[in-house]
């Protein structure tokens, strides 16, 4: 396995489009995790999931974001009625959660999002 | 809720120059990871620190988790241009990660 990936990698899309990013985290990782990150700025959590169950949901998502990990390996990000502000890189990260120190998130390229 | 502050913001070097950085926090952590980041691309995993007082080396750079939990250190020995690049720290905060605002790093050849 060579790590985190999703696709696209790049995607352009007007105002009010739905888009839908997926991400494949390293295959025996259980956790899995999505950021956002705009210009200048570190990550922001918007949500993680462990197996299939989305454990915690940031205040960021808003109801036109939703994030399903249906079978516990890849994962889609959904935004619906997108919206200029929405525009940012779109980072997927994943680890191998157990007990105790440890569980070192390993990130993707991200997809970068520009709204038109 | 928990921040991560960076210092400096950011930092232009001869390259063979060493490099230092730092991160603090208001609240305690319990681990400390470091990042690159390159245009671009997502941030690349350098070093994890767990242990308070703790200090860890991978290649040039160096790291410390700071005896008071909240903060910790990044140095980079003899830089080079491949060195360029945003660095965060983060930690970790009921499994996800809190980011600092990056230290971005240029170096002159």
């Amino acid at each position: 396995d060579t790590g985190v990936s999703q696709d696209p990698r790049h995607k352009i899309t007007k105002r009010g489009q739905n888009v839908t990013f997926r991400c494949d985290p390293i295959s025996e990782h259980n956790r899995l995790y999505w950021y956002r990150q705009t210009l200048g700025q570190g990550p922001e959590f918007l949500t993680y999931f462990q197996n299939e169950a989305q454990l915690e949901k940031s205040r960021l998502l808003s109801d036109r974001f939703s994030a399903e990990r249906p079978k516990g390996s890849f994962s889609t990000l959904e935004i619906q009625r997108t919206e200029q502000g929405d525009s940012a890189m779109y980072l997927c990260a994943s680890s191998q959660w157990a007990s105790g120190p440890g569980n070192e998130q390993f990130f993707g390229p991200g997809t970068r999002l520009t709204v038109l | 809720g928990q921040q991560l502050n960076q210092s400096p913001q950011s930092m232009f070097i001869q390259e063979g120059e060493d490099v230092s950085m730092n991160c603090t926090s208001s609240s305690i952590f319990n681990t400390w990871l470091w990042y690159k980041q390159d245009p671009g691309e997502g941030p690349v995993l350098l070093i994890a620190l767990y242990k308070a007082g703790e200090l860890t080396s991978n290649g040039r750079l160096t790291a410390q988790f700071g005896i008071t939990r909240k903060d910790s250190f990044l140095n980079i020995s003899a830089s080079i241009p491949s060195d360029v690049g945003i660095y965060f720290c983060a930690g970790p905060n009921t499994g996800k990660l809190i980011f600092g605002q990056g230290t971005t790093l240029q170096v002159k050849p």
